[in-house]
């Protein structure tokens, strides 16, 4: 079975300062890898994915994220953050074969501050 | 845009009554979803479904059941509620394999 793991729970970061938010998974396969927002208030929507290719994806709002297998990570990055960032972050993994069956991270809350 | 209705924002219940949440997406997805959301745990696969009459267990199906008679709407059925279901309850959809969620904004329910 797949297994995240999001080292922050909580991210303090003044307004146009970089971010970066850390994801590590665990699989014995090949697996797919996916970042959540959440804002308050409000569902989740998807900010990029990884399924093949260039190991780095961008994503909207001026998110990245860089899979690393290696490192089994996939770590969220923004080079300068808004006080509209400020959300409840996910990352997901699933493993090839198993359709849209994913696993969660706990999350990590990023704060964002003038 | 897609859009996954659930049908109540808030829901107080009591201990061993059966209690329905309803989710409806309106763009003809196969899969469709539920999860709960705990803080400090994130969110959880309870079931999902790839077709109508389909259902598969997700990571936590204890204490859960789920119907989907209908390609749009998929329920997920609490057949005597318990204090630790006291959750947020997320459902979304998806078009196909490895395509992007579409969530709910959720049900808070509180189970007294």
């Amino acid at each position: 079975a797949q297994s995240v793991t999001q080292l922050d729970s909580q991210v303090p970061v003044f307004e146009e300062a970089p971010v970066e938010l850390r994801c590590n998974y665990s699989s014995s396969v090949s697996v797919y890898l996916f970042w959540y927002v959440q804002y308050p208030n409000q569902g989740l929507q998807l900010l990029l994915k990884y399924l093949s290719g260039s190991t780095l994806v961008k994503g909207i709002n001026g998110f990245e994220a860089e899979f690393n297998k290696s490192q089994t990570s996939f770590h969220l990055r923004k080079p300068s953050v808004h006080i509209s960032d400020t959300a409840e972050y996910f990352c997901a993994v699933t493993r090839t074969g198993t359709a849209s069956k994913l696993t969660f991270g706990t999350g990590t809350r990023l704060q964002v501050t003038l | 845009d897609v859009k996954v209705t659930q049908s109540s924002r808030y829901l107080v219940k009591r201990t061993g009554e059966k209690v329905f949440l309803e989710c409806v997406q309106d763009m003809d997805h196969e899969n469709m979803f539920w999860y709960r959301q705990d803080p400090g745990l994130g969110l959880r696969l309870i079931y999902f479904s790839y077709d109508v009459k389909m259902k598969e267990k997700g990571d936590i199906p204890e204490g859960y059941s789920v119907s989907r008679e209908k390609k749009e709407r998929f329920s997920l059925i609490l057949e005597s509620a318990s204090t630790n279901q006291t959750s947020m309850y997320l459902c979304a959809s998806s078009l196909a394999e490895y395509e992007k969620l579409f969530f709910g904004s959720g049900t808070q329910l509180s189970v007294l």
